[in-house]
């Protein structure tokens, strides 16, 4: 069956430490999402990828990074520099960017703590 | 930019009882709403969507009505199931010309606890 993978679920890190979170799918779809998701508040887009090789800032892109080198993979990286990064990631897919017939695909997310 | 409000909870209720979830936006070019759900420890569904006004989405018993007049797309359903306890995100993609803006803005989510 097609979907989106997450790993690992649960993931523990010590402050100060980079961490890549793994979001694979083989959906065959060009767009690609990562949202950071905080009790009572919804969710936030972090960072977008329309096609391979090309990336955009969501709101709080700020102490993240991405890469898009494979049509299939789109691994994000919480930087040290993010200031709070204890939260419940969840990465996204759609057939393509936006639109009412572009539902976005989930996977079943990554919860980071950070201590 | 793009806002989306939904009615806040938790809400809790019985087997059988009516539920509704209210959802108000305010957007940009001509908006495509959406609701999605979220059970235990996974990721989001989507639950249903409409593509014009006065559209109704609908499914598994849940039904939304777009209406462009009053910037709504609240959330039905005539009895609830046990199984239907899991949180609700209302969200909307807003494009304009045929050229979408892209990401979905998603409101806070409503907590939805039903009891046998």
């Amino acid at each position: 069956d097609g979907g989106i993978t997450q790993s690992p679920k649960y993931l523990f890190r010590k402050e100060g430490q980079n961490v890549t979170l793994s979001c694979e799918q083989n959906l065959n779809h060009d767009a690609m999402y990562w949202y950071r998701q905080d009790p009572g508040q919804g969710l936030r887009l972090i960072y977008y990828s329309q096609i391979v090789n090309d990336f955009q800032k969501g709101d709080i892109a700020e102490g993240y990074s991405v890469s898009r080198e494979k049509k299939e993979s789109f691994p994000l990286t919480v930087t040290s520099a993010q200031k709070n990064p204890t939260a419940f990631y969840l990465c996204a897919s759609s057939p393509r960017f936006g639109g009412y017939n572009s539902p976005l695909h989930f996977g079943n997310g990554t919860r980071l703590t950070v201590t | 930019g793009d806002s989306v409000t939904q009615m806040e909870g938790p809400v809790t209720l019985s087997e059988e009882a009516f539920l509704t979830i209210n959802c108000t936006y305010t957007a940009t070019g001509y908006p495509s709403p959406f609701w999605y759900v979220q059970y235990p420890g996974e990721g989001l569904q989507l639950l249903l969507k409409a593509t014009k006004a006065d559209d109704k989405g609908s499914n598994k018993g849940f039904e939304a009505t777009y209406r462009k007049e009053t910037t709504s797309f609240h959330l039905e359903k005539g009895s609830v199931q046990v199984s239907d306890s899991a949180v609700y995100f209302c969200a909307l993609s807003a494009s304009a010309g045929g050229t979408s803006y892209g990401k979905l803005t998603f409101g806070q989510g409503t907590i939805l606890t039903v009891h046998p």
